[in-house]
């Protein structure tokens, strides 16, 4: 158990590029998860995979955002056209489905993007 | 509405003393599950213990433990013993349901530091 990786850890792009974060979650966990996070804020919800199924997406998640999970194993989010407004922490987590309370999820160390 | 509330931005405990991190919850649902995670600067979310809404006693996880008051609807972390490597971001999530088909919803963090 290698615990859940992201990759990179810092991003910093100009205004108006594309930018796509990878996620590696637990090998055994079938559900997957992305956050973002703003300075001085909590997690917002972005939305999260059942396997290779993306069953929920935030509002917050506008037609910019895109995020694929192909084989049920690695996600990416993928960020058209950024803009400032984009610069933020984007954490991913994992975890396994109806896993009552316990443990709850496990966060990777997060991609922090900066948008110039 | 806000789901999760934490009232203290920022709270100052001496080490080796005890300290109280309010969140406030908000749900309709019966069934739900309340966690707290920690963030130190290094960015990564650290689960820290976990309360069900049917959880009879509460719960507790070596120094920490979580005062549940259901009618209050109150779940506050106590930190007995504070130690330097407390100090970080702390946040209180919830999630409706038993099945665990919603994600966590955080708040919006108490910045904790630990004094010598």
């Amino acid at each position: 158990d290698t615990g859940v990786s992201q990759d990179p850890r810092h991003k910093i792009t100009k205004r108006g590029q594309n930018v796509t974060f990878r996620c590696d979650p637990i090998s055994e966990h079938n559900r997957l998860y992305w956050y973002r996070q703003t300075l001085g804020q909590g997690p917002e919800f972005l939305t999260y995979f059942q396997n290779e199924a993306q069953l929920e997406k935030s509002r917050l998640l506008s037609d910019r955002f895109s995020a694929e999970r192909p084989k049920g194993s690695f996600s990416t989010l993928e960020i058209q056209r950024t803009e400032q407004g984009d610069s933020a922490m984007y954490l991913c987590a994992s975890s396994l489905i109806l896993r009552q309370g316990g443990d709850g999820y496990t966060f990777g160390s997060g991609t922090r993007l900066t948008v110039v | 509405a806000q789901k999760i509330t934490q009232t203290q931005p920022g709270m100052f405990v001496q080490e080796k003393e005890a300290v109280t991190l309010d969140c406030t919850y908000d749900t309709s649902d019966p069934s739900y599950g309340l966690f707290w995670y920690k963030q130190p600067s290094s960015g990564e979310m650290i689960f820290l213990i976990y309360q069900g809404s049917y959880d009879q006693q509460n719960a507790t996880e070596g120094r920490y433990s979580l005062n549940f008051q259901k009618a209050r609807k109150s779940a506050n972390l106590v930190i007995s013993a504070s130690q330097l490597g407390d100090s970080a971001m702390y946040f209180c999530a919830m999630r409706e349901g038993r099945s665990g088909n919603t994600p966590l919803v955080f708040g919006k963090g108490t910045r904790l530091s630990v004094i010598a």
